[in-house]
């Protein structure tokens, strides 16, 4: 069984400043894989970053970096320089290394203020 | 390539009648998933598929839901008969591992 929790319901940040958003996961799989998607208001999933149980650093999409404590069982999505594109709601995802059953946290709501 | 492609894009139906939604994967992607969102539970994952056999489908809700792949570039999700409660937005997913990317999803409205 997998359960991912994100406990920030909410959250405001300024433009160009850096956001850090919560995930924690609870599963029994020796190997598993870590997903964080972005759904603006306009309603589509878009892939931001994926991080592997067993990869030894953490991983780095553009300005997505994911700060993953395998022992804490956490895996924190940090937003450098935020801009008012981010604006939206981030879920964190979680998936078993033989593949599929991708479950998602409740999400995170994002908004960047100018 | 054009990503996963889903029809229609809203739907509106009255209850009772039958709903099929449909998705065409990216190309290559082995895994194919349905996915609903609603205000209340979220992002459920309904049923996947790998190589078009059905994985798992303990997402689905009730034997009104029904799910088919039947060749790699083409599945549908049934609902027969349609409630007010089935509203909500169906995601389709594909996947080669590793990443999995979302259609742009059907908003489903039972009325």
């Amino acid at each position: 069984a997998q359960k991912i929790t994100q406990t920030q319901p909410g959250m405001f940040v300024q433009e160009k400043e850096a956001v850090t958003l919560d995930c924690t996961y609870d599963t029994s799989d020796p190997s598993y894989g870590l997903f964080w998607y972005k759904q603006p208001s306009s309603g589509e999933m878009i892939f931001l970053i994926y991080q592997g149980s067993y990869d030894q650093q953490n991983a780095t999409e553009g300005r997505y970096s994911l700060n993953f404590q395998k022992a804490r069982k956490s895996a924190n999505l940090v937003i450098s320089a935020s801009q008012l594109g981010d604006s939206a709601m981030y879920f964190c995802a979680i998936s078993p290394h033989s593949w599929g059953k991708l479950q998602f946290g409740a999400g995170t709501q994002v908004v960047v203020t100018p | 390539d054009a990503g996963v492609i889903q029809s229609p894009r809203h739907e509106v139906t009255e209850m009772g009648q039958e709903v099929t939604l449909r998705c065409k994967p990216i190309s290559g992607h082995d895994y194919l998933f349905w996915y609903r969102q609603t205000m209340m539970r979220g992002l459920e994952l309904l049923i996947y598929f790998n190589n078009n056999v059905p994985i798992d489908d303990s997402g689905m809700p009730e034997d009104r839901f029904s799910a088919k792949m039947p060749n790699a570039s083409f599945s549908t999700l049934k609902i027969q008969p349609s409630e007010p409660r089935d509203s909500a937005v169906y995601f389709c997913a594909s996947s080669p591992r590793d990443r999995v990317f979302f259609g742009p999803g059907t908003r489903l409205t039972v009325l």
